[in-house]
């Protein structure tokens, strides 16, 4: 049971933006930072932004994160169609003597 | 260059125990970070199982936590996932994962996985 809850799907076309959201509550989002992963077909999920708005060495710029209070969001400008995939977001909970929760996880679609 | 490999049987009975190693290469155990295990039921979303220190220090799913057990081989530079008691319900593509815990101001703890393995499927069903 995923407690942070993310918008089932999104999509775009080739160069537009896509955002989407993330929302938690005060135990985890709004006391820790935030990670988000995408997972392309068939494959393992890739750590794509941490620490709220940091991207590993090697992920495109187009990818960007952000954090207000209790919710979160990933940006994705330019849309390219190597960009379809689902996207996770995640954070530490600090109840239940802490443990990582991931979001419910979105479907972008490049149309 | 650091890579995990998950192995172990493809195939567990139900109320049988599940028993998975993630083996690391490129880095060694000892040398710091979290490692993590983190599964996919077909179709759905990522799930969270739980993470051991190299101390041997662990946190689990509080939804899995009565029947986990996460522990750590340095010698063997492995760590492994026991779950007991498993059934249908626990059918789901396995993967293992180094993570980074950190605070990252203050009281913020930074936790991600930025290294993950390829992941194993594992069935549960007579």
């Amino acid at each position: 049971q995923s407690v942070l809850t993310q918008p089932p799907s999104a999509s775009g076309t080739p160069g537009q933006g896509v955002t989407i959201s993330c929302s938690g509550s005060s135990s985890n989002i709004g006391s820790n930072t935030v990670n988000w992963y995408q997972q392309l077909p068939g494959a393992a999920p890739k750590l794509l932004i941490y620490s709220n708005n940091q991207r590993p060495s090697g992920v495109p710029d187009r990818f960007s994160g952000s954090k207000s209070g209790t919710s979160a969001s990933l940006a994705i400008r330019g849309l390219q169609s190597e960009d379809e995939a689902d996207f996770y977001c995640a954070a530490w909970d600090d109840s239940l003597n802490g443990h990582y929760v991931f979001g419910t996880g979105t479907k972008v679609t490049v149309l | 260059q650091l890579q995990l490999q998950e192995s172990g049987p493809g195939l567990v009975k139900p109320s049988e125990t599940l028993f998975l190693t993630c083996t690391v290469s490129g880095y060694s155990i000892s040398s710091g970070y979290y490692w993590g295990w983190i599964r996919q039921p077909p179709g759905k979303g990522l799930e969270w199982i739980g993470n051991i220190y190299q101390s041997g220090s662990t946190s689990y799913n509080p939804s899995l936590r009565s029947r986990v057990t996460i522990s750590v081989d340095t010698s063997k530079n492995q760590f492994s996932l026991k779950l007991n008691t498993v059934t249908a319900a626990d059918t789901a593509v396995y993967y293992c994962a180094r993570a980074s815990h950190n605070f990252d101001s203050g009281t913020s703890l930074s936790h991600y996985m930025d290294v993950w393995g390829k992941g194993t499927t594992v069935t549960v069903s007579s």
